[in-house]
């Protein structure tokens, strides 16, 4: 069945560096465009970076531009997010998910999401 | 704040009908791109409930209906049960952001 699971959350000082992975399975990884949420304790959903099937493309949300770095390995089926310069406002629930797709058209709509890692930034 | 903007919270009794709305602005839900909408239950990921605006993906049943008109979109839940009690998201893509946003989520009590 359809699996992302995340991984390589935990706490972590401000300033430092932390990677996060998705290992996908189940479907065919190398065909979907894959993204990074993230959901703060008690707050609403925030998407942070999107990535291209191919890895041709990529972009992120203005408050981790220049400091989160979104890549994937189609052959080990693997998403990654490296994290650095971590802020305290960085502290969320951060999931991997897919876009839900119309026949070969991206929609947009984030369809399959892994159960989260949590990054905690502090001192 | 967040770009799309939703009631924080509602409620319904068991059978009823609710409506929970998100407004949004010409760079995003009026611009034409597809409102798409989530359930998340306590301590799990977010469920894809609604896409392309009025969209049900498999298993979502049909009492659970979108729709969007202008810079506004809509997401009804007829026949209200316990187990819909949830935090609900919409979201689009904002074309000024270039970037995917969402709104603040509600809450939703069934009473």
């Amino acid at each position: 069945q359809v699996k992302l699971v995340e991984s390589g959350g935990g706490v972590v000082q401000p300033g430092r560096s932390l990677r996060l992975s998705c290992a996908a399975s189940g479907f065919a990884f190398r065909t979907f465009a894959m993204h990074w949420v993230r959901q703060a304790p008690g707050k609403g959903l925030e998407w942070v970076a999107v990535i291209w099937y191919d890895g041709s493309n990529e972009n992120y949300g203005d408050s981790v531009k220049g400091r989160f770095t979104i890549s994937r390995d189609n052959s080990k089926n693997t998403l990654y997010l490296q994290m650095n310069s971590l802020r305290a406002e960085d502290t969320a629930v951060y999931y991997c998910a897919t876009e839900y797709m119309v026949g070969a058209t991206r929609s947009d709509a984030f369809h399959m999401w892994g159960q989260g890692t949590m990054v905690t930034v502090s001192s | 704040q967040s770009v799309l903007t939703q009631s924080p919270s509602m409620s319904g009794a068991p059978g009823q009908r609710v409506t929970i709305s998100c407004t949004g602005s010409s760079s995003n839900i009026g611009s034409g791109h597809g409102v798409h909408w989530y359930q998340q239950l306590p301590g799990t990921a977010p469920k894809l409930l609604i896409y392309g605006n009025n969209n049900r993906p498999s298993g979502v049943p049909d009492r659970i209906s979108g729709s969007k008109s202008g810079t506004s979109a809509s997401l009804a839940i007829t026949g209200l049960q316990a187990e819909d009690e949830a935090d609900y998201y919409c979201q689009s893509y904002d074309s000024s952001l270039s970037g995917w946003v969402f709104g603040g989520g509600t809450k939703l009590t069934v009473l």
